[in-house]
């Protein structure tokens, strides 16, 4: 059964710091391209990064101004994120993604998030 | 940036149709695909390169585009098919979404 599980998430007071987590299961992850996308209170889905197989290819919103690293470890089926100087507006639901481009030619920027996982919720707040 | 624009919210009748639009200048040179996410639960890909069902999906759900609009269509609406529906597409090397659509059974 192909599936990402996330964890990590939790409340955070403003300037601090967290990692989450995204085990996969089910799929080679070490094919394929990941990502992470966050859902605020008001259900906007905003794209945060992508990172290839090799981790040679990373891509981060530009609104996040470098807070946030996405990482992984293939031997782990894991990806992560790391977030910085976290704010109130980074409270979200932060899910993982996988990117359904599985060629050398990904991404191709025509690529849809196909399978995601369950979500870990962040708060940010004093 | 480019942006997405898609209505609010669009109502039905079960076993109508019901069109979701997404609109964006990015969609003339670009694929869309779209999301159902029902309450509670995270997103789940229903069209990806504007026309095309990921396997399993029912065949009721379809997708088409033309010029810079994309329509999700489902055909003999269901009220399983409630949901907040959103488009997405890549601006350069960056996944941009739309806002969302509230769809509504009733």
């Amino acid at each position: 059964q192909v599936q990402l599980v996330e964890s990590g998430g939790g409340l955070v007071e403003p300037g601090g710091s967290l990692r989450l987590s995204c085990v996969a299961s089910g799929f080679a992850f070490n094919d394929f391209y990941m990502g992470w996308i966050r859902q605020g209170p008001g259900k906007i889905l905003e794209w945060i990064s992508f990172i290839s197989p090799g981790s040679t290819n990373k891509n981060y919103a530009e609104s996040l101004q470098g807070r946030f690293a996405t990482s992984r470890d293939n031997a782990k089926n894991s990806l992560f994120l790391q977030m910085s100087r976290l704010r109130a507006e980074d409270t979200a639901v932060y899910y993982c993604a996988r990117l359904d481009c599985i060629n050398d030619s990904c991404p191709t920027y025509d690529d849809a998030f196909d399978i995601w996982g369950q979500g870990t919720t962040v708060t940010v707040s004093s | 940036s480019y942006e997405l624009t898609q209505p609010s919210s669009v109502s039905v009748s079960p076993g109508q149709t019901a069109t979701i639009t997404c609109s964006g200048d990015i969609l003339g040179k670009k694929f869309t695909s779209w999301y159902q996410q029902k309450p509670g639960q995270s997103p789940v890909l229903v069209v990806y390169q504007d026309t095309k069902r990921p396997s399993g999906l029912p065949e009721r759900f379809s997708g088409s585009k033309s010029g810079n609009t994309a329509t999700l269509t489902i055909r003999g609406t269901q009220a399983m098919d409630e949901a907040d529906y959103f488009c997405q597409a890549w601006d350069r090397s960056a996944a941009i979404f739309g806002g969302g659509t509230i769809l509504t059974v009733i």
